[in-house]
């Protein structure tokens, strides 16, 4: 089976620009959450999706932004990119309504913002 | 204000060398504690998850508890692959956020 996958990998914006990162989850989860991974704050909750519905929403600015799609793929936005945005942006999905209870995380996409 | 606080921050075994993380937690209520193991340009990987005072769960090598303020996570006898960074989060019952303590990183000398 294959795992959360997340696209793309890599990315290196400038201030002020928007970016959007994709997550596909694993096949047959209707759960998906964004977190942000930075060293300074550790990861962070963003929001989550559950059947297309964002049912969970972490402390972020409204630049941050997302959507689940029929087939559980999600994305998310971030507009107006500021330096402090710079961060592992990590997906996870799972089966379950709970989604903390056994969530798999995807391998993140590193975002680097000048 | 709810908080999750993760200590040490760091830690050097030797291999074999037992010993435990602590995870503790003030939140306005608890819906589950988890615990994760996170390698080096990777995302976390689930471990466990404890809902109530008093439960235990054992995966291999480790061990996790839980109180009514904090969670430890005992590792027996570590061998070099259990290095790696272990981040602690709670969900709250009130709003079902998600909180992470900033993890601890392991390291097991051969």
């Amino acid at each position: 089976k294959a795992g959360v996958t997340q696209t793309p990998r890599y990315l290196i914006k400038t201030r002020g620009q928007q970016v959007t990162l994709s997550c596909s989850p694993i096949s047959g989860h209707r759960s998906v959450s964004w977190y942000q991974q930075t060293p300074g704050q550790g990861l962070q909750f963003l929001f989550e999706y559950f059947s297309e519905t964002q049912r969970n929403k972490g402390n972020f600015p409204g630049r941050f932004s997302g959507r689940q799609f029929s087939n559980s793929r999600s994305e998310m936005n971030v507009s107006t990119l500021e330096l402090g945005d710079s961060a592992l942006y990590l997906c996870a999905s799972s089966p379950l309504a709970n989604p903390t209870d056994t969530q798999y995380f995807g391998p993140g996409t590193r975002l680097t913002v000048l | 204000e709810d908080q999750v606080t993760q200590s040490p921050e760091a830690l050097r075994l030797q291999e074999g060398e037992s010993s435990s993380l602590n995870c503790s937690y003030t939140v306005s209520g608890l819906r589950g504690l988890f615990w994760y193991r996170q390698d080096p340009g990777k995302g976390p990987e689930f471990l466990f998850t404890l809902y109530s005072a008093g439960e235990e769960k054992e995966k291999e090598r480790l061990k996790a508890t839980l109180t009514k303020k904090e969670s430890f996570l005992h590792i027996t006898a570590p061998k070099p692959e259990d290095s790696a960074t272990y981040l602690c989060a709670v969900q709250i019952a009130r709003d079902d956020k998600i909180i992470f303590g900033k993890g601890t990183r392991l390291h097991i000398l051969p």
